[in-house]
């Protein structure tokens, strides 16, 4: 009964090749994001989507491409992967979506994808 | 920058005593929250506390908010074992369609 899960829980890989992490949620909430996790733990946004529809890009390579095939999923490819893509990537989810409702409301968060590139 | 600024950085204290960490943030805010990240795992939520508030409690948290000072602190009384942890400031600043967390304090509670 897991809230938000995201597989694999460990991703180890060469430079150059190309990887996907799945991310899904069963909270029935409409919004959901990937966050990467650094080696010192500042967590910076990435993505995130509202009921399959891209709303936040930051300024992530396009090496990194979200795909939502339907509300309850996010899931996150990367391409030629390099050595600097090393880290915790989390996916998590919450019920409103940013700037529509007066505050915005907790996010719910995966155990987290340690991506090692070597 | 929009991101928050938690101190300390690292805490150590014995069972039983309390902690204290505190987050400066620099824009104006919607609310601010509080995770906690045990290691290995995602963040888990804590506590929010809106714009128009100054204290809120939960259990053995006490979270304030000085909108003035662009600061709030989280206080986790009686402290035990099983709360070591990283705790992260979040916040959700006016304007903006994102909730931006700070670096956060990496607590470690002895027994």
């Amino acid at each position: 009964d897991t809230a938000v899960s995201q597989t694999p829980k460990y991703l180890v890989t060469q430079m150059g090749n190309d990887k996907s992490i799945k991310c899904e949620q069963n909270l029935g909430h409409d919004t959901m994001y990937w966050y990467k996790q650094d080696s010192k733990k500042f967590l910076k946004i990435m993505f995130s989507y509202n009921n399959k529809e891209l709303i936040i890009n930051e300024t992530v390579p396009n090496r990194f491409s979200p795909k939502s095939p339907d509300k309850a999923h996010l899931n996150l490819h990367i391409n030629s992967l390099e050595l600097g893509d090393s880290a915790v990537y989390f996916c998590a989810s919450s019920q409103d979506v940013w700037g529509v409702s007066s505050y915005n409301s907790p996010l719910h968060f995966g155990n987290g994808t340690r991506l090692t590139v070597t | 920058s929009q991101q928050g600024e938690e101190d300390p950085q690292a805490l150590s204290i014995q069972e039983g005593e309390n902690a204290t960490m505190n987050c400066s943030y620099k824009t104006s805010i919607n609310n601010l929250q509080w995770y906690r990240q045990n290691s290995g795992r995602g963040l888990v939520h804590l506590i929010l506390i809106r714009s128009n508030e100054r204290e809120k409690h939960s259990g053995r948290l006490r979270v304030t908010l000085d909108t003035s000072k662009k600061s709030s602190s989280l206080l986790i009384t009686a402290s035990r074992a099983a709360d070591t942890a990283s705790y992260f400031c979040a916040t959700d600043h006016l304007y903006g369609n994102k909730l931006v967390f700070g670096a956060g304090t990496i607590l470690r509670v002895k027994s």
